[in-house]
């Protein structure tokens, strides 16, 4: 079945950088477009990034643009987020999200289990 | 951005009883719309989607309904297992947004 496990998570300092990993398994990752959500502590759910399952199209939130990176290595079966100027406001647990379709708009039918970043002095 | 709006932010309701739950999107989204449910400490689940599709493995007591703007979720037998955090989500276009969500307790 499909499995997505997130991990790279941790404790960084405002205007530090995290590079999230999520490793898929259970389906042909590289022919399905993937997301990554994430959802402050108490809070609900913020759709952050999305990949063509080619990587060719990429797009991203306002609150992230222009500090995020979501990237894919089809050969590892495994999705990136580059976080780079961390706010404290990113503080929240990121999951990622499988689409049901190589390039189009669609929900998600997947998550993995999150991994948790924490922004803080 | 379409803006997606949630009501009520939390519902009170009976074991057994029927519960409905109303998204509201701020312009139209035609069916591209997906109804999420999150148990506490765990990731989001996959309801609905195309606003009245049960996905794999969902109960027949979830029900989506509606499109456009105006949709709804209706659990009709509470069981207690479902008092626990509904999201709905729109996937009209390249900037997917989702409601604050509806919590859904023991009355």
């Amino acid at each position: 079945q499909v499995q997505l496990v997130e991990s790279g998570g941790g404790v960084v300092q405002p205007g530090g950088s995290l590079r999230l990993s999520c490793a898929a398994s259970g389906f042909t990752f590289s022919t399905y477009g993937m997301h990554w959500v994430r959802q402050a502590p108490g809070k609900g759910l913020e759709w952050v990034t999305f990949i063509r399952y080619d990587g060719t199209n990429k797009y991203y939130a306002d609150s992230v643009k222009g500090r995020f990176t979501i990237s894919r290595d089809n050969s590892k079966n495994t999705l990136y987020l580059q976080m780079n100027s961390l706010r404290t406001e990113d503080t929240a647990v990121y999951y990622c999200a499988k689409g049901v379709a190589a390039a189009g708009i669609t929900h998600f039918d997947s998550w993995g289990q999150g991994t948790l970043v924490t922004v803080s002095s | 951005e379409i803006v997606m709006t949630q009501s009520p932010a939390t519902l009170s309701v009976s074991p057994g009883e029927r519960a409905t739950l109303s998204c509201r999107a701020s312009q139209s989204v035609s069916s591209n719309l997906a109804w999420y449910q999150q148990k506490p400490g765990q990731a989001p689940r996959l309801l609905i989607y195309g606003a009245s599709t049960r996905a794999t493995g969902i109960p027949a007591r979830f029900s989506g309904s509606g499109s456009g703007t105006e949709f709804t979720l209706t659990i009709s037998s509470l069981q207690s297992e479902d008092f626990v955090v509904y999201y709905c989500q729109q996937y009209n276009n390249w900037l997917w947004t989702f409601g604050q969500g509806t919590k859904v307790e023991i009355k």
